[in-house]
């Protein structure tokens, strides 16, 4: 257990469906990241949080929507998804955004989209 | 552009040899870095970092190397034992840079 959780572990949903992925830290830190990793791929940043702002949104498709409600949440909320968004999608928090503190991960929700 | 370069894809090392994992970067500015380990289907976990005032750091089997005139970082992990058997990230942080930067990654296996 690192600190942050992300729920769920595993899900499978239909292009149709909409469905949320879930983070949580009580680190009591400030800025939090949605990540992608597609296989084989490296790791792509989606989404940046700084003190519940968005401050970072690298190019990704509207059908992604993340919503920080609070320091310690993070959600991901998908519609309408495509068979390529297939992903292990890892959420992470950090004390500073400049990462002098280092990143901790969560275990990550592995989505699998038919 | 990727600023953090980690050029071999995998490395394969028998048990009980050293490994030793490169990184490359492009920005001078850039003044502490950190590798990260990552075990299948799940997040990477912080294994070593050292700051650019430093030119090694070592931890147990680990050790980090930092040649700041060759943009260059290494990890160094002696003996190497199959559980260290993962993908190692090295990441990078400074100057204008508001985030860390991870490298591509490396997929190291152990062979028992």
């Amino acid at each position: 257990e690192t600190g942050v959780t992300q729920t769920p572990r595993h899900l499978v949903m239909g292009m149709t469906n909409k469905k949320s992925l879930k983070c949580e830290q009580h680190l009591g830190h400030n800025a939090m990241y949605w990540y992608k990793q597609s296989a084989k791929k490296p790791l792509e940043l989606m989404f940046v949080y700084s003190l519940e702002e968005r401050v970072e949104n690298n190019s990704v498709p509207s059908r992604f929507s993340p919503e920080c409600p609070n320091s310690s949440h993070l959600f991901l909320h998908l519609h309408t998804l495509q068979p390529e968004d297939s992903a292990l999608y890892l959420c992470a928090s950090s004390q500073d955004q400049r990462g002098y503190y280092g990143y901790t991960f969560g275990s990550g929700t592995r989505l699998t989209v038919v | 552009d990727q600023q953090v370069k980690q050029n071999s894809p995998s490395l394969s090392v028998q048990e009980g040899r050293i490994s030793i994992l490169n990184c490359d970067y492009t920005n001078s500015m850039f003044d502490y870095f950190l590798w990260y380990k990552k075990y299948p289907a799940e997040g990477p976990t912080f294994l070593i970092s050292i700051s650019s005032i430093k030119d090694k750091n070592e931890d147990g089997r680990f050790t980090v190397f930092l040649n700041k005139s060759a943009k260059h970082l290494s990890l160094h992990i002696v003996p190497s034992q199959p559980g260290d058997s993962a993908v190692y990230f090295c990441a990078t942080t400074g100057g204008a840079t508001n985030k860390l930067i991870f490298g591509t990654g490396t997929l190291l296996a152990v062979q028992p």
